[in-house]
């Protein structure tokens, strides 16, 4: 089976600053999918970034960036000059393979960004 | 394009009650899913629903049936309510395998 683990609970970072965001998975197969989901008080649940397995190149959406080491099952979510509404949990996801209809989530890290 | 909605957005019940939560996406997408969302697990997928007329079960889904009435549609029963149900579910939508769209919540309380 497959497991997420995000080893932050909580993180508070001031406003413009840079912060990171530490995601580990366990799995056995080769080619997957990892998502960082953002999930404000709203309660909404919105997709930041994804990863395929199979591309080296690491993903990016605007400040959003993330750091996949493959050999190291690690999958960390940098967000650059952090703004206000940067605020929320932030899950960490993973899909075996394509077609693959299991997605499991990491516990989550609350983020607060201060003014 | 509304794209997935969920009713209600609360609902208190008392134990031994049943209720039906339901989900629509207006996006064509073929997999549908149920999850909860308790305080410190993250999200749990209860069923998921691969194509119209297929559901398969996720980690958590005692206590829970579902039915996929069409391929906009897929709902959520308890038949029994029990204080362990109080959660928030989610439903969500997604071509197979691929980025997932989710739905406001709900917000279920069992007394």
């Amino acid at each position: 089976a497959q497991t997420v683990t995000q080893s932050q609970p909580e993180m508070s970072v001031q406003e413009a600053e840079t912060v990171t965001l530490s995601c580990t998975y366990d799995t056995s197969e080769n080619n997957y999918y990892l998502f960082w989901y953002k999930q404000p008080p709203s309660r909404q649940m919105i997709l930041v970034i994804r990863q395929e397995a199979y591309k080296q190149q690491n993903a990016t959406e605007n400040r959003f960036s993330v750091n996949f080491q493959k050999a190291a099952k690690s999958f960390s979510l940098k967000i650059s000059d952090s703004q206000l509404g940067d605020t929320a949990m932030y899950f960490c996801a993973f899909i075996p393979n394509f077609g693959n209809e299991k997605l499991t989530f990491g516990t989550g890290t609350r983020l607060t960004i201060i003014p | 394009n509304a794209g997935v909605t969920q009713t209600p957005k609360f609902q208190v019940l008392k134990t031994g009650q049943s209720m039906t939560l339901q989900c629509a996406q207006d996006m064509n997408h073929n997999s549908m899913y149920w999850y909860r969302q308790d305080p410190g697990m993250g999200l749990r997928l209860i069923y998921y629903s691969a194509s119209e007329g297929t559901t398969d079960k996720g980690e958590v889904p005692n206590g829970y049936n579902v039915s996929r009435l069409n391929k906009r549609e897929f709902s959520l029963r308890l038949e029994s309510a029990a204080p362990s149900q109080t959660s928030v579910y989610f439903c969500a939508s997604s071509e197979q395998g691929d980025e997932q769209f989710f739905g406001p919540g709900t917000r279920l309380t069992v007394l």
